[in-house]
């Protein structure tokens, strides 16, 4: 079956530090993917895409890789700080409902200072 | 959120009642979307419009209609409500049908006792 595997338990890391949220997939061979942030209450907000054909992109303090040989996303913040805390969603491209997005259920960051 | 407005914010109904959510966008773009989002389960499709009267079927599209009679509205209509549809719910939009980035609105709470 098809799956996107986010870490499911909350990331807390301490403020300066580098922050890597993982994105697994099963049964997709997404063209792209895209990540992003969602604050309690409101509606997600784009962050980065990232193609099949590019190992990285970089915006900010922001960094994605993807690897489509493991079937893995990563997605890096540095020097983190306590407003990064959010949740984190990732999200791919499902060619079986025309190339709609299908996300993941995404992962909590808290950033402690 | 902007650019994008959803109506209600929050609704409790009875089951077996028929509900419509409104989205309203400003921003001319031709895809609108609805998902529902659940804990664990992120953020699911359950119909998109790639025009004005040009709507097609998600993921969760069970129980479910939508119309777009105006580029600026889409609406999601559930014919009577269960209390598996309690759930909060997404419009966004998008420019064109793949690797689009979306942008959300700020989300209804649907309660359906």
């Amino acid at each position: 079956s098809q799956k996107i595997e986010q870490n499911s338990e909350a990331l807390n890391i301490q403020e300066g530090k580098t922050a890597t949220l993982t994105c697994n997939y099963t049964n997709y061979s997404p063209a792209y993917l895209q990540w992003y942030r969602q604050d309690p209450g409101r509606g997600p907000v784009f962050l980065l895409l990232i193609r099949e054909n590019e190992k990285e992109k970089r915006k900010e303090r922001l960094k994605v890789t993807f690897d489509t040989t493991l079937k893995q996303s990563l997605f890096h913040i540095t020097a983190s700080q306590p407003a990064d805390s959010a949740t984190y969603l990732c999200a791919l491209d499902n060619m079986e409902y025309g190339n709609k997005l299908v996300f993941g259920a995404g992962t909590i960051l808290r950033v402690k200072s | 959120d902007a650019g994008i407005t959803q109506s209600p914010r929050h609704k409790v109904t009875e089951t077996g009642t028929p509900v419509t959510l409104r989205c309203h966008q400003t921003e001319n773009h031709r895809y609108m979307y609805w998902y529902r989002q659940d804990p664990g389960h992120g953020l699911r499709l359950i119909h998109y419009s790639y025009g004005v009267k040009d709507t097609d079927k998600g993921e969760v599209s069970d129980g479910y209609s939508v119309s777009r009679s105006k580029t600026e509205d889409f609406l999601l209509t559930l014919e009577s409500a269960t209390s598996s549809q309690t759930s909060v719910y997404f419009c966004a939009i998008g420019t064109s049908g793949n690797s689009d980035t979306q942008y959300f609105g700020p989300g209804t709470r649907l309660t359906v006792l």
